[in-house]
């Protein structure tokens, strides 16, 4: 199973965007990319997932560089409505075991 | 379309108890997952389901955990007896086998908390 690491903390000032960088360096050729969002009390809940390239959808951007080693969530312009925890998974889709590995997460605070 | 449902919220029980954590998934979900969360950690795979078969469960503690999936629909996860470690969110997530895009999306519901005096 491909491991993700990502700073465990960022602070933001709202109106800012943010960038949160998770490293895969053992991502397999059939891995897709994907960020979870997870508020206090609630399970987590999808943000986007990418494969290669740029992926772009109505609340973040997933940028991931030709050797997949690594991807960027970019939030735009964030509010205090997106303090919350972001997770980074890798993951082979499709029939048989598929297992997504958690991480700590980062914790995303957003200052007024 | 309704969320993953779970049930109860909220469970207080002393150790060597037992408890029972109930799920329902999206309609026309195949897979199905439970999850631990302790406190300030990310989510941890306990048992995976597809349909009403184990796909892994290589992380469920045996020796106290069990859980089903009977007609491939609704789930419930056991604890008996229960120790003050157990304490933490379980979470109950559902995906399509395989998506229009080819990736997979797991749903999540709210969570049952369970505290372990």
């Amino acid at each position: 199973l491909a491991k993700t690491t990502q700073p465990i903390s960022m602070d933001s000032y709202e109106g800012q965007e943010v960038n949160i960088t998770c490293s895969h360096n053992n991502i397999a050729t059939n891995d897709y990319i994907t960020w979870y969002q997870q508020f206090p009390s609630q399970g987590p809940r999808f943000i986007i997932q990418g494969y290669k390239t740029k992926v772009t959808n109505e609340v973040a951007s997933l940028f991931i560089p030709a050797d997949r080693k690594s991807s960027t969530l970019s939030l735009p312009r964030v509010s205090l409505s997106d303090t919350a925890v972001y997770y980074c998974l890798v993951g082979v889709p499709g029939a048989g075991s598929y297992q997504l590995t958690f991480g700590k997460g980062t914790k995303l605070s957003v200052i007024p | 379309e309704a969320g993953v449902a779970q049930s109860p919220r909220y469970k207080i029980i002393e150790k060597r108890q037992s408890v029972a954590f109930w799920c329902n998934p999206i309609s026309g979900h195949a897979t199905l997952y439970w999850y631990q969360q302790i406190l300030g950690q990310g989510p941890k795979l306990l048992i995976q389901f597809q349909n009403n078969g184990v796909v892994d469960d290589s992380q469920l503690p045996k020796d106290r955990f069990s859980a089903e999936r009977l007609k491939g629909v609704d789930s419930t996860l056991k604890i008996q007896p229960a120790k003050l470690e157990d304490s933490a969110v379980y979470l109950c997530a559902s995906s399509l086998l395989r998506s229009p895009s080819g990736a997979n999306v797991l749903t999540f519901g709210a969570g049952s908390r369970l505290t372990v005096l």
